[in-house]
């Protein structure tokens, strides 16, 4: 089956950009979403279809995908960013929704 | 406005069988797949499963076909996640979502917390 692979953590000072990676066999061939999740809370859509945005999300949010990695990239973090995200694909060829193990985005 | 309202907790012992629901409105709920999500206590998201309430094809991943059934009633705009049997390590926050026309979830319940503990 399809394995999408996150870094555990990414750190970042306010301010700064960060970028979390969602690494699979050639994902650039597939649409990759992004979710945000804060503590106790239900999990977000921030990024579809690779770089597009929902409405009321931040363009502060951005998304590429390449290759064999995924970037979810969040420009001049702010301390409400810190969350747990995660990277998610449909697998045509198994007709399976595959979600990444999730990264946690620490603000310093 | 799209709402996925779920059922409230519940606490189970082992053996015991479980049904929780996953109400859709604002959007017309035959026209939309609803799946299953599975986050255990201070872990990551599992796709469990995804259910067209329009004919009620469903799809299930390997790790959870035969384990738990999903459903839909149309008629009451419910989606359900049913257990046979419960066992502890079922314990965990189930969220149900819904499908985009794409193939990502662009609205989530508040999830359902089930605790199986004898």
């Amino acid at each position: 089956s399809y394995v999408l692979t996150q870094p555990p953590s990414v750190s970042v000072a306010p301010g700064q950009t960060a970028r979390i990676t969602c690494g699979g066999n050639n994902i650039g061939s597939k649409s990759v979403h992004w979710y945000q999740q804060k503590p106790g809370q239900a999990p977000v859509l921030v990024v579809y279809d690779d770089s597009d945005r929902p409405s009321g999300i931040p363009e502060r949010f951005s998304g590429s995908n390449s290759g064999n990695t995924a970037t979810l990239t969040i420009s001049r973090v702010e301390a409400g960013d810190e969350a747990d995200y995660y990277c998610q694909v449909w697998d045509s060829s198994s007709d399976l929704w595959v979600f990444g193990g999730g990264t946690k985005l620490t603000v310093l | 406005e799209v709402q996925l309202v779920q059922s409230g907790a519940e606490v189970k012992k082992p053996g015991e069988s479980l049904k929780i629901s996953c109400k859709g409105s604002g959007y017309s709920f035959t026209s939309y797949w609803i799946g299953w999500v599975r986050q255990m206590p201070g872990k990551g998201l599992e796709w469990m499963g995804i259910i067209y309430p329009g004919d009620s094809d469903t799809r299930y991943s390997p790790s959870f076909q035969g384990q738990v059934t999903i459903s839909a009633d149309k008629s009451i705009s419910t989606a359900y996640l049913q257990w046979s049997s419960l066992k502890a390590s079922d314990t965990a926050m189930y969220y149900c979502v819904r499908r985009e026309a794409g193939d990502y979830f662009d609205y989530w319940g508040q999830g359902t917390l089930v605790t199986v503990s004898s």
